[in-house]
């Protein structure tokens, strides 16, 4: 199985920060990798897909990059509403695999 | 838009039938999946079923006692869990698949909780 590690676990932040959160898979997906939103108490939220692909109506501060084993998620500048939790899958074969998770707190 | 069905309360060993059920995309143009979370934890894919049905896909952890399935002419997607375990305690979602090129879950349910008591 492909395994996917995000960092941090646990990422402090300032409203109007820009921040990066990283996965790393365990072997190539190519550009197979999803990042999602969760809020508390609701479905996960596609944000970008195929790594760098912004998923419609999702604001341009979310990007991501990345191809092979290495991924980033970046938000340019922290809104309030984004202070939640980021999770990366990887699509590329079976079983489908997520991240661990990094929750973003308010510093 | 898709809405789950079907999660509540079981004894260990017991069994339990998901329903999710599609609106507004032609059903049966796409593959589905079943994501599971157990109460604080992260997320995990459960299934996999191709647009036609025909090809399917499972986690380790739940093969052999779950089954997915899909009816497209009633727009329905289904999860029989069997043998159920107190491990498999979790808000379990339907998510639909992007499509060719894309992938990822672009549509998610709200969520159904099942909750297994030992």
């Amino acid at each position: 199985d492909i395994q996917m590690t995000q960092s941090p676990s646990t990422l402090s932040a300032s409203v109007g920060d820009r921040v990066t959160i990283t996965c790393r898979a365990s072997q190539s997906i190519r550009s197979w990798l999803a990042w999602y939103q969760q809020k508390p108490g609701k479905a996960p939220k596609l944000l970008i897909y195929k790594a760098s692909s912004l998923e419609s109506g999702v604001p341009s501060r979310f990007s991501g990059s990345g191809s092979g084993t290495e991924f980033t998620l970046t938000i340019s500048s922290l809104q309030p509403d984004d202070f939640v939790t980021y999770y990366c899958q990887q699509y590329n074969g079976y079983p489908y695999t997520f991240g661990q998770g990094t929750k973003l707190e308010i510093k | 838009q898709l809405l789950e069905s079907g999660g509540g309360l079981v004894q260990s060993g017991g069994s339990l039938r998901l329903s999710c059920a599609a609106s507004g995309f032609s059903f049966s143009n796409y593959a589905m999946s079943w994501v599971r979370q157990a109460p604080g934890k992260g997320l995990e894919w459960v299934s996999f079923i191709s647009g036609s049905g025909s090809d399917t896909y499972y986690a380790d952890s739940v093969k052999g006692r779950f089954t997915i399935s899909r009816d497209n002419s009633k727009n329905t997607l289904y999860l029989q869990m069997n043998s159920l375990r107190a491990e498999d305690t979790a808000v379990y979602y339907c998510a639909k698949d992007g499509g060719e090129g894309r992938g990822a879950f672009d549509i998610w349910g709200q969520g159904t909780m099942v909750t297994v008591s030992s």
